[in-house]
């Protein structure tokens, strides 16, 4: 079964870090490019970050540069997101997903609450 | 930044109607636009994929259509289940956006 499986959310004080993880399964990790998406409270979906299959490049929303680093371990089949200098407005569900631009496979999210 | 434009906001219709979702983009993104379903509490879904491709698994009743900057989701003849948040999403320029989303109410 192909399944993708986020941790690492949690509460955490402005200007603190956080580093979410995304472990896949049942299909070739390495031959896909993946990305993150995100849902602040009662909003919409909020395209963050990608990062190509071998992980040679990576591509981030504006609201993200300079604060969050998209990596990936394809021997561990795993996706991560550093985020750093976290702000009240990035409190939101985060999901990793399948593709570089229209996402067929989706985790279930991890909620970062950003709050002092 | 490409902005999308979904309405109506809010569409409330019975089982067995028709519903037309409408997305519009600020300019042309061609035929790389997306449909997603999300209901609640749960994570999207791929519906629709390049305006018009059904992803896997998804009922003949879905369907999409529309090129550069009309585009049109159009769910055949509505199930209580459809009932759910739809988005449209584009992928001719970085960064991808979404659009505002439509909630679909069945009566």
């Amino acid at each position: 079964e192909v399944q993708l499986l986020e941790s690492g959310g949690g509460l955490v004080q402005p200007g603190g870090s956080l580093r979410l993880s995304c472990a896949a399964s049942g299909f070739t990790f390495s031959s896909f490019a993946m990305s993150w998406v995100r849902q602040a409270p009662e909003k919409g979906l909020e395209w963050v970050s990608a990062i190509t299959s071998g992980g040679g490049a990576t591509y981030y929303a504006d609201s993200v540069k300079g604060r969050f680093t998209i990596s990936r371990d394809n021997s561990e089949n795993t996706l991560y997101l550093q985020m750093n200098s976290l702000r009240a407005e990035d409190t939101a569900v985060y999901y990793c997903a399948r593709g570089p631009s229209s996402w067929d496979v989706w985790g279930q999210g991890t909620t970062v609450t950003v709050s002092s | 930044e490409i902005v999308l434009t979904q309405s109506p906001a809010t569409l409330s219709l019975s089982p067995g109607e028709r519903a037309t979702l409408s997305c519009r983009a600020s300019q042309s993104v061609s035929s790389y636009l997306a449909w997603y379903q999300q209901k609640p509490g749960q994570a999207p879904r791929l519906l629709i994929y390049d305006a018009s491709n059904r992803a896997t698994g998804i009922p003949a009743r879905f369907s999409g259509s529309g090129s550069g900057t009309d585009f049109t989701l159009t769910i055949s003849s509505l199930e209580p289940e459809d009932l759910a948040v739809y988005y449209c999403q584009q992928r001719s320029n970085w960064p991808r956006t979404f659009g505002g989303g439509t909630k679909v109410e069945i009566k």
